[in-house]
């Protein structure tokens, strides 16, 4: 079992529309957990965090977090073509390095 | 503002050769990281400096990779006798500990090709 699971995708969301992005992971020491935009051929660029259950919102992006159910999702709405991109999730446990998911490709079509 | 620096951008380089990296990060940041990421997969763990201090390697760093922090700033990677299975891209990461903000910034990486 991968300590970060994503589902590697396509997304495909019609413009306009939510895409929605899940994130599981397995350590539940884990305490910070991040979303990155990985565009191809680009590093990954910080989209938000959140380390408390609930909802942070930021923009168009609402990241959730259920430590509970090991869960953090991430929606974006009102998605638009330069949404599309690799998302990926990220989780710091005690230590400091982040654990990464393989990432979800969203397409975003116009 | 200036954000996380890293040179080459690109470096390809025959099999058996020894490669160097530099990373320069946000000024104040304390923290540098080194991550390696190969197509279709997330970043993985290598290791980290605080300060001028190496506090954690990764398993996956073998005897062939060594890096430095020599003066708290800058860092360095090497990758020595270089493999086939070496070509990725390489990122350097930096934070600020102690203030509570745990967010990593990414530099634009070093792409390596082994041939």
């Amino acid at each position: 079992q991968k300590e970060v699971e994503q589902n590697s995708g396509p997304l495909s969301v019609p413009e306009g529309a939510i895409a929605s992005l899940n994130c599981t992971y397995s350590d539940r020491g884990s305490q910070s957990f991040f979303w990155y935009r990985q565009y191809s051929g680009k590093s990954p660029e910080l989209i938000m965090f959140i380390y408390s259950n609930g909802d942070k919102e930021d923009g168009r992006f609402t990241a959730q977090l259920n430590k509970a159910s090991q869960y953090v999702s991430l929606l974006i709405r009102d998605s638009q073509p330069s949404d599309s991109a690799t998302y990926l999730c990220a989780v710091r446990a005690a230590g400091n390095k982040l654990t990464f998911g393989g990432g979800t490709r969203v397409l975003v079509k116009p | 503002d200036t954000g996380v620096s890293q040179n080459p951008r690109h470096k390809i380089t025959k099999r058996g050769q020894n490669v160097t990296f530099r990373c320069d990060p946000i000024s104040e940041h304390n923290r540098l990281y080194w991550y390696r990421q190969t197509l279709g997969q997330g970043p993985e763990f290598l290791t980290y400096f605080q300060n001028e201090a190496q506090l954690e390697k990764s398993r996956l760093l073998s005897d062939r990779f060594s890096a430095e922090r020599p003066k708290g700033s800058f860092s360095t990677l090497e990758i020595q006798r270089t493999e086939q299975g070496d070509s990725a891209m390489y990122l350097c990461a930096s934070s600020l500990e102690g203030t509570g903000d745990p967010r990593q910034f990414f530099g634009p990486g070093t792409r390596l090709t082994v041939l």
